[in-house]
């Protein structure tokens, strides 16, 4: 009963393919967020949604497009991967309303490798 | 530019003794401070928080001390126990969309 499960854990491809990353949470939030670790270790915010809307997009190269079928679930799929796409992404979601008391509830990241 | 300093990588303590883990941050468009504790092979887990208009704020063997005046966070935790090994990452809400700004984390090690 994991509340923010993101499959797969280890992601392993070539250079130029295409690869998506599934994200769930059955906690009833409506906020759901994809954040990058990269190799300086700082997590940054890619996108978030709300209830299946779009309403942050970081400056993220056009490769990436997350998609969001219901509020439980945001995936993010990545086009003709490069070797700098290298990183662990993580899945996270938040309560209605995102306010500044708001936590975030984080799935256990995905180590994406490109070779 | 980093905006959130977290300037030492690791820190090791003795069980029982006191951790100090230091942030420090750069634009005061910040109005909301937050620790997360992230182990290894998971995700970050939301620790302690403190908002703007307070100094402090504790809960348990957990305290965060705010000076908005030095932009300085720190996280105080007392007493240490070997559970309480992992990444340390001081986080900063701010701006309209309340988006998180992330330090690069502190490893802490909690010896037996």
């Amino acid at each position: 009963d994991t509340a923010v499960s993101q499959t797969p854990k280890y992601l392993v491809t070539q250079m130029g393919n295409d690869k998506s990353i599934k994200c769930e949470q059955n906690l009833g939030h409506d906020t759901m967020y994809w954040y990058k670790q990269d190799s300086k270790k700082f997590l940054k915010i890619m996108f978030s949604y709300n209830n299946k809307e779009l309403i942050i997009n970081e400056t993220v190269p056009n490769r990436f497009s997350p998609k969001s079928p219901d509020k439980a679930h945001l995936n993010l799929h990545i086009n003709s991967l490069e070797l700098g796409d290298s990183a662990v992404y993580f899945c996270a979601s938040s309560r209605p309303g995102g306010g500044v008391r708001e936590k975030l509830f984080f799935g256990s990241g995905t180590q994406l490798s490109v070779l | 530019d980093q905006q959130v300093k977290q300037n030492s990588p690791s820190l090791s303590v003795q069980e029982g003794r006191i951790s100090i883990l230091n942030c420090d941050y750069t634009n005061s468009m910040f109005d909301y401070f937050l620790w997360y504790k992230k182990y290894p092979a998971e995700g970050p887990t939301f620790l302690i928080s403190i908002s703007s208009i307070k100094d402090k704020n504790e809960d348990g063997r957990f305290t965060v001390f705010l000076n908005k005046s030095a932009k300085h966070l720190s996280l105080h935790i007392v007493p240490s126990q070997p559970g309480d090994s992992a990444v340390y990452f001081c986080v900063l809400k701010g701006g309209s969309n309340y988006k998180l700004t992330f330090g690069k984390g502190t490893l802490l090690t909690v010896n037996p």
